[in-house]
């Protein structure tokens, strides 16, 4: 199946620092959503977008669907040790069900 | 959110057994549920589509005789992995769509030695 563009695969910050991510797509998207995972965990939902241009916060965490609707950013603001994991974008259209997941973006946070 | 609850979260077991991994929605009903294999520092890829009353959907290169799915119910769709082996050994994890979102387990870590 498709496999997302996700960039970075991984970031190495200080605390405090605010983290940028994105995710590309060949394709048009209608929904496009944002997880964390944490190590042995199943993936948590963080932000659900469903407009192009849409701009949607989450606590520190602020996600936009882009206006071509084949990207979408993810911004975390003053990071924290709790912050680290595994992010990942999904997208989907309307065709079928299926949600296609980036490649993922693994934080670390220096105390 | 959706609340999905996958049991067991680890399991050890000698080759050639057979083990079930279990996903049920606990809030809600889900006539799908989707599941996923995941390697270590990798992204999810997704298995086979379980629909209620239905025979799963499997994606391509997923032995369907290998990786037995039932979704008997609203809110239940079992994995089995049959006969296991070495190779098995994964991060298994299973999801539902509630509207326009999609929810996971916990995951179960099989280790088949």
């Amino acid at each position: 199946g498709q496999q997302l563009n996700q960039s970075p695969q991984s970031m190495f910050i200080q605390e405090g620092e605010d983290v940028s991510m994105n995710c590309t797509s060949s394709s048009i998207f209608n929904t496009w959503l944002w997880y964390k995972q944490d190590p042995g965990e199943g993936p948590v939902l963080l932000i659900a977008l469903y407009k192009a241009g849409e701009l949607t916060s989450n606590g520190r965490l602020t996600a936009q669907f882009g206006i071509t609707r084949k990207d979408s950013f993810l911004n975390i603001s003053a990071s924290i040790p709790s912050d680290v994991g595994i992010y990942f974008c999904a997208g989907s259209s309307n065709t079928g069900n299926q949600f296609y997941f980036g490649t993922g973006t693994s934080l670390t946070v220096i105390p | 959110g959706a609340v999905v609850s996958q049991h067991p979260s680890r399991v050890i077991c000698k080759s050639g057994t057979s083990v079930k991994i279990e996903c049920r929605s606990l809030d809600f009903q889900a006539t799908t549920m989707f599941w996923y294999r995941q390697f270590p520092k990798q992204s999810l890829m997704l298995m086979a589509t379980s629909n209620e009353g239905s025979k799963a959907t499997y994606e391509q290169g997923v032995e369907k005789d290998k990786f037995l799915i039932n979704h008997a119910s609203l809110t239940l769709s079992t994995l089995t992995v049959t006969s296991a082996h070495p190779e098995d050994s994964s991060f298994y994890i299973c999801s539902a769509r509630v509207y326009e979102k999609l929810f996971f387990g916990s995951g179960t870590q099989l280790s088949v030695l």
